[in-house]
């Protein structure tokens, strides 16, 4: 079974909305983490947010957020005010456990252009 | 500065030959990572270090050798190449603190494309 899906295998959006990149993901563990990455066509992998299992309130960093629905096990980025330089492949990934295991499972991608 | 950086960026090698591809991250993080990134964009892990100590090795062919002689480096070596090798290969590194170490991400470097002909 997948452990995290991204359903969207690409996307657009206008310049200067909002858009939801959308992430579900499986696990039984209670501690986890979730973590979006941003891969631009440059190719190197750029972390953007992280959200722990056990906070309280959804990630925030500048204009990315996650939306975090524990209950549905989804953690969906929302990118306000998209810009040019935005339009990339997006990864969620999961890491479960407090071991050593520190592994991170990605999802397939949702490759995201922006539009002038 | 670069916090993770891999050498070469580019690989271009025949079949059935030997290659090294070597990462340094200069952030003092204890664990450092190997990723496979497949033609299709697909990403998994395929061996973590600790402290110079393997703690992960998912089902990876043993043509695959990670060495890590400090915990700032950890490098790959690859025997016997075969067609199938061509991908992206990400080196990473994390910063874990003991049970609560889900707080932090992971920092890649900028890959290394392997192309074997």
């Amino acid at each position: 079974a997948q452990k995290i899906t991204q359903t969207q295998p690409g996307m657009f959006v206008q310049e200067k909305e909002a858009v939801t990149l959308d992430c579900t993901y499986d696990t039984s563990d209670p501690s986890y983490g979730l973590f979006w990455y941003k891969q631009p066509s440059s190719g190197e992998m750029i972390f953007l947010i992280y959200q722990g299992s056990y906070d309280q309130q959804n990630a925030t960093e500048g204009r990315y957020s996650l939306n975090f629905q524990k209950a549905r096990k989804s953690a969906n980025l929302v990118i306000s005010a998209s810009q040019l330089g935005d339009s990339a492949m997006y990864f969620c990934a999961m890491r479960e456990g407090v071991d050593s295991s520190y592994k991170l499972i990605f999802g397939s991608g949702t490759r995201l252009l922006v539009r002038p | 500065d670069t916090a993770v950086s891999q050498t070469p960026k580019y690989l271009v090698t025949q079949m059935g030959n030997d290659k090294s591809i070597k990462c340094e991250q200069n952030l003092g993080h204890d664990t450092m990572y190997w990723y496979k990134q497949d033609s299709k964009k697909f990403l998994k892990i395929m061996f973590s270090y600790n402290n110079k100590e393997l703690i992960i090795n998912e089902t990876v062919p043993n043509r695959f050798s990670p060495k890590s002689p400090d915990k700032a480096h950890l490098n790959l070596h690859i025997n016997s190449l075969e067609l199938g090798d061509s991908a992206v290969y990400f080196c990473a590194s994390s910063q874990d603190i003991g049970g609560q170490g889900l707080a932090y991400g992971q920092y890649f470097g900028p890959g290394t494309r392997l192309t074997v002909t």
